[in-house]
């Protein structure tokens, strides 16, 4: 089967930086995404890793390492408006294999 | 600007209801899919189809059905609600890696 794990909640303050780290198990492996999701809001898309290593996209990047079956988001900066929730989510298969997510972490940015 | 659209954001229903969430996206994709999103259990898919009037069971199918007759517009059915299908539902559409969702209908099932 696949499972993801990743941490259900996370607090910083305002203006640091904070991981929230994700490890999969899948069948297969196409790529790890991640999404935010904001109270009341829909998921977003934020970053896709295919290869090992580290995107970055303004305050957020994103890092993969398929050996070890592991990729983190990181934010940087850490602004209010980060809090949300945030899912990891892997394709284990190509062409129509759906999304399977994590079960999300919650950010709160505290001040 | 994707846009997906979903036919109400709040509903309430009774026990043996049948009942119809109509989600439309305006960008061509060929994959839709269908959530279902519970408090700490995260995103579980329902049903998805990557073509017109395809369809494949996800995670959770029972209970659900979908109809795709439309390559824009993917309903989910719920056949005779039930309580423990209270929850938000969120409908998404892709054409390649990311996915785009719509807004959500949160469903209440008296």
């Amino acid at each position: 089967g696949q499972s993801l794990e990743q941490p259900s909640e996370v607090t910083a303050v305002e203006g640091a930086i904070v991981q929230i780290n994700c490890t999969y198990q899948t069948s297969g492996f196409y790529g790890l995404s991640w999404y935010q999701q904001h109270d009341g809001g829909a998921p977003t898309f934020l970053s896709y890793n295919a290869l090992d290593g580290l995107e970055e996209t303004g305050r957020f990047s994103s890092f993969l390492s398929r050996s070890d079956s592991y990729g983190y988001l990181l934010l940087q900066e850490l602004q209010m408006k980060d809090s949300a929730s945030y899912f990891c989510a892997v394709r284990d298969g190509t062409g129509n294999t759906p999304l399977v997510f994590g079960k999300g972490t919650r950010l709160s940015v505290i001040a | 600007d994707v846009k997906v659209t979903q036919s109400s954001r709040y509903l309430v229903k009774r026990t043996g209801e049948k009942v119809f969430l109509e989600c439309v996206q305006d960008m061509d994709h060929e994959n839709m899919f269908w959530y279902r999103q519970d408090p700490g259990l995260g995103l579980r898919l329902i049903y998805f189809s990557y073509d017109v009037k395809m369809k494949e069971k996800g995670d959770i199918p029972e209970g659900y059905s979908v109809s795709r007759e439309k390559k824009e517009r993917f309903s989910l059915i719920l056949e005779s609600a039930s309580t423990n299908q209270t929850s938000m539902y969120l409908c998404a559409s892709s054409s390649s890696e990311t996915q785009y969702f719509g807004p959500g209908t949160r469903l209440l099932v008296l």
